[in-house]
């Protein structure tokens, strides 16, 4: 079946540093999936941070960027500058082009961003 | 206006009592899915719907039942609650445009 892999568990990473999250993902089907990284601040659910439905594409919101690497089946996230309020947990997930339309997730990656 | 709405935001469950998760939509979208997430992992599906007066299994639906009476409702029952089944739900609605919204989480606790 479908997996996605986020390697880092937990970051941390100190206010106005860079900031990078690994993804990279295996799908069954014959096509490229869509991609998404959703992000859960506390005590809120789950929000659509960004997507790309498109191999060799970039997605960006909010200082966040990942872009499709069909070939090395990555979805990286990065940001240049992060800040306090970027503290959260981020998730990688995809979807395939089928009838159920569902998503399958990552373990999610803490971020905490230190003043 | 919250799109996605689950109700009891926390429930505490006896083991072997029945348990009702609700979800109801205002998007207007086909698919409705549940998913539960357990401390430390992704969210995983459980069941999940297209059309109303019918459900379909995900990934882990043993132990779960789920129904879909309208378009706008979608509920997750647990007829006989178990310790393992202590987690976070979510309902999320979506498209066939991969557009999905996520409602706020059930926290649920079985003793």
């Amino acid at each position: 079946g479908d997996s996605v892999t986020q390697t880092e568990g937990q970051v941390t990473v100190s206010e106005s540093k860079s900031l990078i999250i690994n993804c990279t993902y295996s799908a069954t089907s014959i096509g490229y999936p869509n991609l998404f990284w959703y992000v859960r601040y506390p005590g809120e659910g789950l929000q659509l941070l960004l997507k790309v439905i498109t191999a060799g594409q970039k997605g960006s919101s909010r200082g966040f960027e990942a872009t499709y690497n069909k070939e090395a089946t990555s979805f990286h996230l990065q940001k240049a500058s992060v800040q306090e309020s970027d503290s959260a947990v981020y998730y990688c997930a995809l979807s395939e082009n089928t009838n159920t339309g569902k998503l399958t997730f990552g373990d999610g990656t803490v971020l905490t961003v230190k003043p | 206006e919250a799109a996605v709405t689950q109700s009891p935001r926390s429930k505490v469950a006896v083991t072997g009592g029945k348990v009702t998760l609700s979800c109801h939509q205002t998007n207007n979208h086909d698919y409705m899915y549940w998913y539960r997430q357990d401390t430390g992992h992704g969210l995983r599906l459980i069941h999940y719907s297209y059309v109303a007066d019918s459900t379909e299994k995900g990934d882990i639906p043993d132990g779960y039942k789920a129904s879909r009476p309208s378009q706008e409702n979608f509920s997750l029952i647990l007829e006989l609650a178990s310790l393992s089944q202590t987690a976070v739900y979510f309902c999320a609605t979506g498209t066939t445009n991969s557009d999905y919204t996520f409602g706020s989480g059930t926290r649920l606790l079985v003793i």
